[in-house]
Parts: C-alpha cells; sequence; structure tokens
C-alpha cells in the first residue's frame, strides 16, 4: 500500500540557517509528490509538486525538493529560513485511484 | 485564497442545529473535495466529486451530507452533529480527479465547533 512518511513532527531552525523537512515515501510505481504548507487557520498551499521529469524541483518562496528513487525521498529544503516559513509542512502522494495520501505533518519553528 | 473561497469561515453550532458550509472555486476545475482536519491527525478525505457526481464517500456518518450542484459550487449540509465532528473542513479542487499531475487547490477552511 501507498504511504508517505514525514520523519520528523517538529523542526526548529534559527532565521538565516537551512531548513530540511525529511519525506519518504512507498510506492510499487513511479508517484507524484507534493509539498503544501499551512499557515495557522489557513489552507493547504502548494509549495511544488514531481511528476516524473526534473528531479530537482524548485518551489515558491526559494523552496526546493530532490526526489531520490533510490532512498525513495523527497525532502524539502531551503537554504535560508525566514520568520514567515514558520508552519506545517505536508509532504503528499498520489494515489492511482485519484486520492491523495497526506503525510502526518512537519511543524516547523523559526527562531530570531 | 481567491481561486478557492468557502464560507462561513468560523461556525458554532449546538448539535440540534442544521447548518451548511459553502465552497466555491473559481479555477475552471472539475473535480471537487471535502477534508476533515482534526487536531494531531493527518488530513481525512471525505467526499470526492468529480463533474458533479460523487465519485468518493470514505464511511463519513450520514449527518454530514455533501451537494454539488454544480461544477463551481460544493456544499456540505451539517444535522445533529457531535463534539467530536469540530474540526477544520477543508475544501478543494483540481484539474481532473484522475490524473496524476494535476494538484489540488484548497480553499482557507472553515473552522467549526460543536457544543
Amino acid at each position: 500500500a501507498q504511504s508517505v512518511t514525514q520523519l520528523d513532527s517538529h523542526v526548529s531552525v534559527s532565521e538565516g540557517t537551512p531548513v530540511l523537512l525529511r519525506c519518504n515515501y512507498s510506492s510499487s510505481y513511479s508517484p507524484s509528490l507534493f509539498w503544501y504548507v499551512q499557515h495557522p487557520n489557513k489552507g493547504l498551499q502548494l509549495l511544488l509538486k514531481y511528476t516524473s521529469a526534473a528531479t530537482l524541483v524548485k518551489g515558491i518562496n526559494g523552496f526546493e525538493a530532490e526526489f531520490k528513487k533510490s532512498e525513495t525521498s523527497f525532502h524539502l529544503t531551503k537554504p535560508s529560513a525566514h520568520m514567515s516559513d514558520a508552519a506545517e509542512y505536508f509532504c503528499v502522494s498520489y494515489n492511482q485511484g485519484g486520492k491523495l495520501i497526506f503525510g502526518q505533518g512537519t511543524e516547523l519553528s523559526v527562531k530570531p | 485564497e481567491t481561486g478557492v473561497t468557502q464560507t462561513p469561515r468560523h461556525l458554532v453550532m449546538g448539535m440540534t442545529n442544521k447548518k451548511s458550509l459553502k465552497c466555491e472555486q473559481h479555477l475552471g476545475h472539475n473535480a471537487m473535495y471535502w477534508y476533515k482536519q482534526s487536531a494531531k491527525k493527518p488530513l481525512e478525505l471525505m467526499f470526492v466529486y468529480s463533474l458533479e457526481e460523487r465519485v468518493e464517500n470514505n464511511s463519513v456518518p450520514s449527518r454530514f451530507s455533501p451537494e454539488c450542484p454544480n461544477s463551481s459550487h460544493l456544499f456540505l449540509h451539517l444535522h445533529t452533529l457531535q463534539p467530536e465532528d469540530s474540526a477544520l473542513y477543508l475544501c478543494a479542487s483540481s484539474l481532473s480527479y484522475s490524473h496524476r499531475s494535476y494538484e489540488q487547490y484548497f480553499g482557507p477552511g472553515t473552522r467549526l465547533t460543536v457544543t
């Protein structure tokens, strides 16, 4: 069965330092993968998506993610965190049946 | 957030009330979704409509009743809810239900509190 695992429930970084949010997936075929961000009391906003084209995907707000088939990973990175990046981040896989499979979410805190 | 709108943004209702949540998408999409987001739980898909036909109903209690009168509008009718139904209800839309590269666009959600 398809699944998405976000390895950290909470990540804390200092402003200006790199961000790494980890995601592993399991799928029997080449998946479509997404990262969404959710600020408090807001809906989910798409950061970036991978759909079997370039393995390094660039998204909005300076985020990027790399699809690594050998490691079944799709980690989200940003070179320099900003206070406005504090939010919850969801790694998501597309299911062949039309459903999105959501990870548990990673809460990112950014310290001044 | 102008692509998918939801009203109301906040709703407090008693267990005997009847209310409706509304979702509207201005993106020309053909699929619409209702999700429930409870604290400390993954998003739960509730219903999916594709071209105004319900294609998914994930064992949701009958006190939740969806309606999709056209491809731009989606409603969730609520009646005799329980306190555990308190959650953020998110609406989403996508260009197509079955195409793997079409991401979903989410509305801001309705924060529902059942007293």
